[in-house]
């Protein structure tokens, strides 16, 4: 176990939907970051959180927001949903801004129906 | 843009026999460059780190900054090697791009 904890696992919904996918960070690490998993993409990354402040933006569509808030967890919003969203979400945390060690989550599997 | 290559999706190997997982890298700074490994049921978690210069589990990776490549190499695979295993490059801005992975299967 990392430390790392995502919630929900699992989250089924419908296309045009909203949904809010939530990570907490190691005690102690600042960074969080986000990736999308898909079958054919492997591991995209999509945005990168230091201590509250966006640092670097991947392949993240318009769609997708993020923010970490002053306790250091963060959420990732995914609104009007289509089926190609479904994929696993994970998020990491690492103490430093960069360059450093990830402990990744267990992820949150999202289904878009 | 930086990108991270891994040319293989599926690598079998017998016990017993040297692995080498390939990684290519295209960035024009110098890059922190990183494997980690995913095993069965489990979290992705890192494997090891070109700075650090460690053997760990016995895997090694020499970054080839003239072929652009990070390989990661262990002389006698063993069947707990069998994983996804990702390399990962850290650039600028502190973007990070992973592979698409290689799944190493190691047969007994």
């Amino acid at each position: 176990d990392s430390g790392v904890t995502q919630t929900p696992k699992h989250l089924i919904t419908a296309t045009g939907q909203r949904v809010t996918l939530r990570c907490s960070p190691r005690s102690g690490d600042l960074s969080v970051y986000w990736y999308q998993q898909s079958l054919d993409q492997g591991l995209q990354f999509l945005i990168h959180y230091y201590n509250g402040e966006e640092r670097a933006k991947g392949n993240i569509l318009e769609r997708f927001s993020a923010q970490q808030f002053p306790d250091l967890h963060s959420e990732l919003n995914l609104s009007s949903l289509e089926l190609g969203d479904s994929a696993l979400y994970f998020c990491a945390s690492s103490v430093g801004a960069g360059g450093d060690e990830q402990f990744f989550g267990p992820g949150t599997r999202l289904t878009v129906l | 843009a930086q990108r991270v290559t891994q040319p293989e999706k599926l690598l079998s190997v017998f016990k017993g026999a040297p692995v080498e997982l390939k990684c290519n890298y295209s960035y024009s700074g110098s890059p922190e460059l990183f494997w980690y490994v995913q095993y069965s049921r489990q979290r992705l978690q890192l494997l090891l780190r070109h700075i650090s210069r460690e053997s760990i589990k016995g895997f090694t990776a020499d970054l080839n900054k003239g072929e652009t490549s990070f390989h990661l190499k262990k002389p006698f695979a063993q069947e707990e090697d069998s994983a996804m295993y990702y390399c990962a490059l850290s650039g600028g801005y502190q973007k990070v791009t992973f592979g698409t992975g290689t799944k190493l299967q190691v047969i007994p």
